[in-house]
């Protein structure tokens, strides 16, 4: 089993609708919860941090749930610009360097 | 500011030949990362650095993978000699301390690898 699963989609949304991704990850000592994302052929960047009260930044909200081991991350109102692979990322207690990846998952918003 | 800066950004080689990728992380970073993408395996951290010294090598593929870090402004990658499936995205990455929290880890555009 990965460390940490995605559903790779791709999820074909229309503007302004509202999508879902979650993310499950095995190891229950995983310390630290990100989202990144990926343009096409361009480097990985932070989206947002994951936090265990759960977390918005504007259009953007993570959740986590420990006991089922997983993470969201919810998009309200997507534009065209939200078009990308989103990649769930972990770390273990005692080494919060090692980001562990997902294979990500795969958002084309048409308009 | 500029960001972290890798070259190549593309290079084709024949299998067995040597390849030397490069790596410039944001100045006032202490920690440098080696990563490679393919779309089987998604990202993986081949090793990465603390104040230019090696802290974990043990996603490095086999010896014939190597990397330095002979300053903090300067990190190579290099595989000798190269085979086709060490095709893939080779990222370099770079990050600070910051009060012993988790931080951003900034990514250079990458170098495409293609072995023939």
């Amino acid at each position: 089993r990965k460390e940490v699963e995605q559903d790779p989609g791709p999820f074909n949304v229309p503007e302004g609708a509202t999508v879902a991704f979650n993310c499950t990850y095995s190891n229950s000592a995983s310390q630290s919860f990100f989202w990144y994302r990926q343009d096409c052929r361009k480097e990985p960047k932070l989206l947002m941090s994951v936090y265990s009260s759960g977390n918005e930044d504007g259009r953007f909200t993570a959740q986590l749930n420990r006991a089922s081991q997983y993470i969201s991350l919810l998009i309200r109102d997507s534009k065209l610009s939200d078009s990308a692979t989103y990649l769930c990322v972990v770390t273990l207690a005692g080494n919060n360097r090692k980001l562990i990846w997902g294979l990500g998952t795969s958002l084309a918003v048409n308009p | 500011d500029a960001g972290v800066i890798q070259s190549p950004r593309h290079e084709v080689t024949e299998m067995g030949q040597e390849v030397t990728l490069r790596c410039k992380p944001i100045s006032g970073h202490d920690y440098l990362f080696w990563y490679r993408q393919t779309m089987m395996r998604g990202l993986e951290l081949l090793i990465y650095f603390n104040n230019n010294v090696p802290i974990d090598d043990s996603g490095m593929p086999e010896d014939r993978f190597s990397a330095k870090m002979p300053n903090a402004s300067f990190s190579t990658l290099k595989i000798q000699p190269s085979e086709p499936r060490d095709s893939a995205v080779y990222f370099c990455a770079s990050s600070i301390l910051a009060g012993g929290l988790q931080e951003t880890q900034y990514f250079g555009p990458g170098t495409r690898l293609l072995v023939l």
